[in-house]
């Protein structure tokens, strides 16, 4: 089936550390693979994501790379600020039933 | 553009109340939202599927009776929890998806609805 494994938080970083939050997936087919930002308080925005293998979805400095060989999509940004603190969530949707699986999410604070 | 509203944001009230959830498509046509629950610092969980003009698709262990949805236009759908406890406080998110059901398409998320029962 499909599911979606995330790397557990919480992170905490200084301001202007480089991020990474790893995300793995299992899927039968060809997903589209999405990354979703949660500030408090709020719903989900969409951040970034990519349709097929190969793709790079990138957003407000945050990048990811739908990897096939390796069935990955880890989210990236080189200088993280404050404003970047929130919970990150990787996702996954089904092309036939129109499904979307979520991560655990993973909780983000930069300090300054 | 693809902005989804809820209403109302915040919500209290006493248990054995029934409280009606709305989620609206601002500027597109959604012929499916999807409704989840989000209890505090966990992840996003499905409770059902609204297609408009039809019921709604249930997760399992979702009581139908219990939370009812109606999808009655392409804008529109509305989550009723009935007869509230406080067991049903929490945040409710919506979201939907622009364009044909069956393909696969970015879901556009509500603000969320905090609902504290008493």
């Amino acid at each position: 089936g499909n599911s979606v494994t995330q790397m557990e938080g919480p992170v905490t970083l200084s301001e202007e550390a480089f991020l990474t939050i790893n995300c793995t997936y299992t899927a039968t087919g060809y997903p589209s693979l999405f990354w979703y930002v949660q500030y408090p308080g709020e719903g989900l925005q969409l951040l970034l994501k990519a349709t097929k293998a190969d793709d790079k979805g990138s957003n407000k400095g945050f990048e990811a790379t739908y990897r096939k060989e390796t069935t990955s999509f880890h989210l990236e940004k080189g200088s993280v600020q404050v404003s970047d603190s929130a919970v990150y969530f990787c996702a996954l949707s089904d092309l036939v039933g129109n499904q979307f699986y979520f991560g655990t999410g993973t909780s983000l604070t930069v300090i300054p | 553009g693809a902005v989804v509203s809820q209403h109302p944001s915040w919500v209290i009230c006493k248990s054995g109340t029934s409280v009606k959830i709305e989620c609206r498509s601002l500027d597109f046509q959604a012929t499916t939202m999807f409704w989840y629950r989000q209890f505090p610092k966990q992840s996003l969980m499905l409770m059902a599927t609204s297609n408009e003009g039809s019921k709604a698709t249930y997760e399992q262990g979702v009581e139908k009776d219990k939370f009812l949805i109606n999808h009655a236009s392409l804008t529109l759908s509305t989550l009723t929890v009935t007869s509230a406890h406080p067991e049903d406080s929490s945040f409710y998110i919506c979201s939907a998806i622009q364009g044909k059901s069956g393909r696969s398409e970015t879901q556009y998320f509500g603000p969320g609805t905090r609902l504290l029962v008493l």
